[in-house]
C-alpha cells in the first residue's frame, strides 16, 4: 500500500547538534511539507518542495534546512541554530497543486536536552 | 495571507450530546476548506472537505460542516458525541499549494 513513512518515531538529541528528520513517500506525489506542532499552535509550515531540487520557506523556517534530492524523500535537519527545536513534527505529501489531496505522516517525536 | 482561526482551545462534552466547533477564515476567493483530525501522537485524518456547492458537507463518522460565506465560516457538527471522538481536531485553508492550519479544538468527552 502507498503511503508516507516518517522515522523515528521518537528522537533525542542533546543541545547543540543537528538532527536530521526522515520522510519517505511512495505515492508518486511532487509536493512534499513539514510542519511543526505545537501545544495550542496548531500546525505550522516550515518548508514545502513542489517539486524536486526546488524548496521555499514556510512561516518558521529559521533554525531548519531541507533537500529535495529525489521524488520520494524530502529530509528536515533542526540546527543548532533552532532556538526550540522540541516539538512534533510532521511531514506530508500531495500532488502537485492539489493541497486539497495532502497524505500525512504518523510524525516524529523530538526532544532535546 | 490566509488564515485560520479556532476560537476554543478546549471544549468538553458529555457522551450523546451534540457538539459544534468553531473555525473562522480569512481567504480572498472561494476557499477549499477542511476538517481533520488527530488521536494523540498520531498523523492527521480527513474528515471532510468543502470545494463548492452544497454549503453542508457531510464527512466520517457522522461529522458535518456548514459553510457559511457571509460569517467567514466553517464549523464543525455531529449530532451525538462518541468516547472514540476525543482527538484534537483542525480546520484548514487551501493557500495556494500549501494548507494553512487554525490552531486546533482538543475535545474531551465526559462519560
Amino acid at each position: 500500500d502507498g503511503g508516507i513513512t516518517q522515522s523515528p518515531k521518537y528522537l533525542f538529541r542533546k543541545e547543540g547538534q543537528n538532527v536530521t528528520l526522515s520522510c519517505e513517500q511512495n505515492l508518486n506525489h511532487d509536493a512534499m511539507y513539514w510542519y511543526r506542532q505545537d501545544p495550542g499552535q496548531g500546525l505550522r509550515l516550515i518548508y514545502y518542495s513542489q517539486i524536486v531540487n526546488d524548496f521555499q520557506k514556510g512561516d518558521i523556517a529559521e533554525g531548519y534546512s531541507v533537500s529535495r534530492e529525489k521524488k520520494e524523500s524530502f529530509p528536515l535537519t533542526v540546527t543548532s541554530a533552532q532556538k526550540n527545536p522540541t516539538a512534533f513534527y510532521l511531514c506530508a505529501s500531495s500532488p502537485r497543486d492539489r493541497a486539497y489531496r495532502y497524505t500525512f505522516g504518523s510524525g516524529t517525536r523530538l526532544t532535546v536536552v | 495571507a490566509q488564515s485560520v482561526t479556532q476560537p476554543d482551545i478546549h471544549i468538553t462534552v458529555s457522551e450523546g450530546a451534540s457538539l459544534e466547533l468553531r473555525c473562522n477564515y480569512s481567504y480572498g476567493a472561494t476557499p477549499y476548506l477542511f476538517w481533520y483530525v488527530q488521536s494523540p501522537g498520531q498523523g492527521l485524518q480527513l474528515l471532510l472537505k468543502y470545494f463548492s456547492g452544497d454549503t453542508l458537507v457531510q464527512g466520517i463518522k457522522g461529522f458535518e460542516a456548514e459553510f457559511k460565506r457571509s460569517q467567514s465560516s466553517f464549523n464543525l457538527r455531529k449530532p451525538s458525541v462518541h468516547w472514540s471522538d476525543a482527538a484534537e481536531y483542525f480546520c484548514a485553508v487551501d493557500g495556494a499549494q500549501k494548507l494553512v492550519f487554525g490552531q486546533g479544538t482538543r475535545l474531551t468527552i465526559n462519560p
